[in-house]
């Protein structure tokens, strides 16, 4: 069955921490997985993705870390800023390149 | 800078009324989808399209009709509104299927 798990459903740490994000699928065949983020009142917006040729993709102060064995993934925020604050929704897809998208998890940076 | 835009912006329509939400995309893209978003809930994919004259259906087509008369213009209808139909609906194109893709502002439809 396709399915994106996000965890947690929310999420809230201080300026200056480490923000960690985490999502699991279960086909084994997606082999792309973006992360998008929304803010309030706006539409979602891509941030970051990676295919699973490599297991970690950087951006600024965006990680996605990929363990392919354990069908896990994860985006890390490197020194949270409030501006950061938004949903994040991950999402996986296969060869019918359909997006299945996780449920998203809401951070709120607190300054 | 892709521009894909939606109309109406927000609707409120009656229960078994019919709805048609519009996009349109300058992008050149060859993929349009269609989503919804409900309160505090990820995207379910309607349909979506990859060419012009062909729509496919996504996860959760059932009560939606899509319509792709060109490349630029993408639509959804609802023949027969229902009160679950109440979400936020959200127009997107990408230039491939595992590429970006770039979203509507959303149109927020009420049926009463």
């Amino acid at each position: 069955q396709q399915q994106v798990r996000q965890s947690p459903q929310s999420l809230t740490v201080w300026e200056g921490e480490t923000a960690i994000l985490n999502c699991s699928y279960e086909d084994s065949t997606f082999d792309y997985f973006p992360w998008y983020h929304q803010f309030p009142g706006e539409s979602p917006a891509l941030l970051i993705a990676i295919r699973p040729v490599s297991n970690k993709k950087e951006d600024g102060r965006f990680t996605i870390f990929f363990n392919k064995r354990e069908k896990k993934f994860s985006l890390h925020i490197a020194d949270s800023q409030p501006g950061d604050s938004a949903t994040y929704f991950c999402a996986a897809s296969g060869s019918n390149y359909q997006l299945i998208w996780g449920s998203g998890t809401k951070l709120i940076i607190k300054p | 800078e892709a521009a894909v835009t939606q109309s109406p912006r927000s609707k409120v329509a009656v229960t078994g009324g019919k709805v048609t939400l519009s996009c349109h995309q300058t992008n050149n893209h060859d993929y349009m989808y269609w989503y919804r978003q409900d309160t505090g809930h990820g995207l379910r994919l309607i349909h979506y399209s990859y060419v012009a004259d062909s729509t496919e259906k996504g996860d959760i087509p059932d009560g939606y009709k899509a319509s792709r008369p060109s490349q630029e213009n993408f639509s959804l209808i609802l023949e027969l509104a229902s009160l679950s139909q109440t979400a936020v609906y959200f127009c997107a194109s990408s230039r491939e299927g595992q590429d970006t893709q770039y979203f509507g502002p959303g149109t927020r439809l009420l049926v009463l």
